[in-house]
């Protein structure tokens, strides 16, 4: 059974860095019908999908965030990581990382990591 | 960026009842790119139905999915106690969006 963890600080200064990992156990991350993403939930809200990124290094970003995320992926390690430059209060959120598999026809994520609470404030 | 616009905001439904909710999408889906996710406070969603109308595993026949093009609809037939919660809808026909929730509340 594949699991996710999000880990990675809770606090985060404005105008800096957020940056979290997700570890995966029970699977590789090398996988070839997985998309790896991070998903954010701003707090009483719905979600918002950030971007993806594939085993080879292979990223897609939501167009919005396009210009301050960043994505990698570390197979030694089965992990990927999420780095969001510039933070604001706005980028508060309970940021999830969730797998993405994908079939002949269909896609969906399952399963999603527990989700990390992260504030952006001084 | 296709929008996924659902409706009602709120259900407010007693155990037993059956629950319809509605997602519209801005442009057309083909039925193969919608799910559904159920979310409960405090948890990660939890994927139900895949391809419109696929239940995932595990997940009771009580739960159905149905529609195409710009309108979808999640059925829950008998309202457990289980399944009051906050469902969204999600489209991967491009990039990847999730509808705004709609809450299943008890009345």
């Amino acid at each position: 059974q594949v699991r996710l963890q999000e880990s990675g600080p809770g606090l985060v200064k404005p105008s800096q860095t957020l940056s979290l990992t997700c570890s995966v156990s029970g699977g590789s991350i090398s996988s070839d019908n997985y998309y790896w993403s991070w998903i954010r939930q701003h707090p009483g809200k719905g979600l918002e999908w950030i971007g993806y990124i594939y085993y080879n290094g292979d990223t897609f970003y939501t167009p919005p965030l396009r210009g301050r995320v960043t994505m990698s992926v570390d197979t030694s390690k089965n992990q990927f990581s999420l780095k969001l430059s510039s933070v604001t209060a706005a980028d508060t959120a309970v940021y999830y990382c969730a797998r993405e598999a994908t079939t002949v026809d269909h896609n969906w994520f399952d399963p999603w990591g527990q989700g990390t609470l992260v504030t952006v404030s001084s | 960026e296709i929008v996924l616009t659902q409706s009602p905001g709120t259900l407010s439904l007693s155990p037993g009842d059956r629950a319809t909710l509605s997602c519209w999408a801005s442009q057309n889906i083909h039925s193969n790119h919608l799910v559904w996710y159920q979310q409960k406070p405090g948890q990660a969603p939890r994927l139900l139905i895949y391809g419109a109308s696929n239940r995932a595993a595990g997940i009771p026949d009580r739960f159905s999915g149905s529609g195409s093009g710009t309108d979808f609809t999640l059925t829950i037939s008998g309202l457990e106690p289980e399944d009051f919660a906050v469902y969204y809808c999600q489209q991967f026909g491009s990039s990847r969006t999730f509808g705004q929730g709609t809450k299943v509340e008890i009345k």
